[in-house]
């Protein structure tokens, strides 16, 4: 099983350039998370889906657009990334939005 | 408002005991979570607990919960180098599709 899966692995990315992340899940997992991690503070929540057609902001959603496409696909957009935008960013999912969450392998992103 | 705490680092011998604790502020959480974070992967949930439990055993993981002071333990038995890695410890609240992750910390077993 493919679990989370994250694209790309590792991004380059000008300042004022965009990108989306993208994730998909194949557990049939009704929510969906985009977290960031950066070093000493742990994973922050930047915008999660509870079920398909819903999205919501988190801690940081400043910078950041999602889409849910369909039950399976959340992605994330920088429209106009920034030097703070620069972290590993993690998808994640979860059954129902309260039991454990299954990560993705992470995105590098570097933002100069 | 929420919060979790954990020690950033802890260093142990290979064979010994290592045990990882985490502090947490919200007495309404539901779960409670270990995960472990190897170089350049994802979270992997290692073990959880409901809150209305206080302790839970899978192998050589034994996790301890203390209510009362807001207190989770992690403890790994005969600590290997592969458990090298940083632990995070989170909770969550049914309902709320919120999960609070600590700052991690970091195992380093020495051979």
């Amino acid at each position: 099983n493919a679990g989370v899966t994250q694209t790309p692995k590792f991004q380059v990315l000008k300042t004022g350039q965009s990108m989306t992340l993208q994730c998909a899940q194949d557990m049939n997992h009704n929510s969906m998370y985009w977290y960031r991690q950066d070093p000493g503070m742990g994973l922050r929540l930047i915008y999660y889906s509870a079920s398909e057609g819903t999205t919501d902001k988190g801690e940081v959603p400043n910078g950041y657009n999602v889409s849910r496409l369909n039950k399976r696909e959340f992605s994330l957009r920088l429209e106009s990334a920034a030097p703070s935008q620069t972290s590993v960013y993690f998808c994640a999912s979860s059954p129902t939005g309260t039991e454990k969450l299954f990560f993705g392998s992470g995105t590098q992103l570097s933002v100069l | 408002g929420e919060d979790v705490e954990q020690s950033l680092f802890l260093s142990v011998r290979e064979g010994d005991s290592s045990v990882i604790n985490c502090t947490y502020t919200d007495s309404s959480s539901t779960y409670l979570y270990w995960y472990k974070q190897e170089p350049g992967a994802g979270l992997q949930l290692l073990t959880y607990i409901f809150s209305n439990m206080d302790m839970k055993q899978d192998q050589r993981l034994t996790v301890l919960l203390n209510k009362k002071d807001k207190h989770l333990s992690l403890r790994i038995a005969d600590t290997q180098t592969g458990d090298s890695a940083i632990y995070f410890c989170a909770e969550s609240k049914e309902g709320t599709y919120k999960y609070i992750f600590g700052t991690g910390t970091r195992l380093k077993v020495l051979a």
